[in-house]
């Protein structure tokens, strides 16, 4: 089976950090990639993790560890406008590169 | 450069009816991915297509389900005889191959409601 768990909600307050954690059970693994979500809208792409280690982006960063089969999502200086869902999803590999998506957590940010 | 797109926006049916959703990708990207979202769920893998084949129709839940891709652009995904468990967001996705970007690009998707 395929499975990616992340907690369900999150919530936190301006100006903080917080951390979605991913972890994963897939049967094929090329990276892992995280996805913002506002409500109604389309998932646009965050970042993308193919290695160990740390990838930065702005205030976003995204963490690996292929070996624990773990991931994070870390979000800096939050603002009212990161409240969305956040989806890790897997890039499956093979000759689709199909991603198998985690159900998501939505982040509400308060003032 | 225009994004992906979507129509309808938003389709309304009743139980028993056909329905096909469309999707025009980014120009260029030739692999085109359908994904179904329920409310309040994760997005769930129905075909990719790389051209106009579709290698890979394993997220397809039943036989009801088709798509079609033409030209190597617009695709159609064709649901026949909907039912109500069939009511979810359908979110349309292109990717450039020519790249070594992973990055999807998603539609604002179809949201389906079957009564």
């Amino acid at each position: 089976g395929q499975s990616l768990e992340q907690p369900s909600e999150v919530t936190a307050v301006e100006g903080a950090i917080v951390q979605i954690n991913c972890t994963y059970q897939t049967s094929g693994f090329y990276g892992l990639s995280w996805y913002q979500q506002h409500d109604g809208g389309a998932p646009t792409f965050l970042s993308y993790n193919a290695l160990d280690g740390l990838e930065e982006t702005g205030r976003f960063s995204s963490f690996l560890s292929r070996s624990d089969s773990y991931g994070y999502l870390l979000l800096q200086e939050l603002q009212m406008k990161d409240s969305a869902s956040y989806f890790c999803a897997v890039r499956h590999g093979g000759a689709t590169n199909k991603l198998i998506f985690g159900t998501g957590t939505l982040l509400a940010v308060q003032p | 450069g225009a994004g992906v797109s979507q129509s309808p926006s938003n389709k309304v049916t009743e139980k028993g009816k056909d329905v096909e959703l469309r999707c025009d990708p980014i120009s260029g990207h030739t692999a085109l991915y359908w994904y179904r979202q329920s409310l309040g769920q994760g997005l769930e893998f129905l075909i990719y297509f790389q051209g106009n084949s579709a290698p890979d129709k394993s997220g397809l839940p039943s036989d009801r389900f088709s798509a079609e891709r033409t030209g190597g652009s617009v695709s159609t995904l064709t649901i026949q005889r909907t039912q109500q468990e069939d009511s979810a967001v359908y979110l349309c996705a292109s990717r450039d191959m020519r790249g070594a970007t992973d990055t999807q690009y998603f539609g604002p998707g179809t949201r389906l409601t079957v009564l």
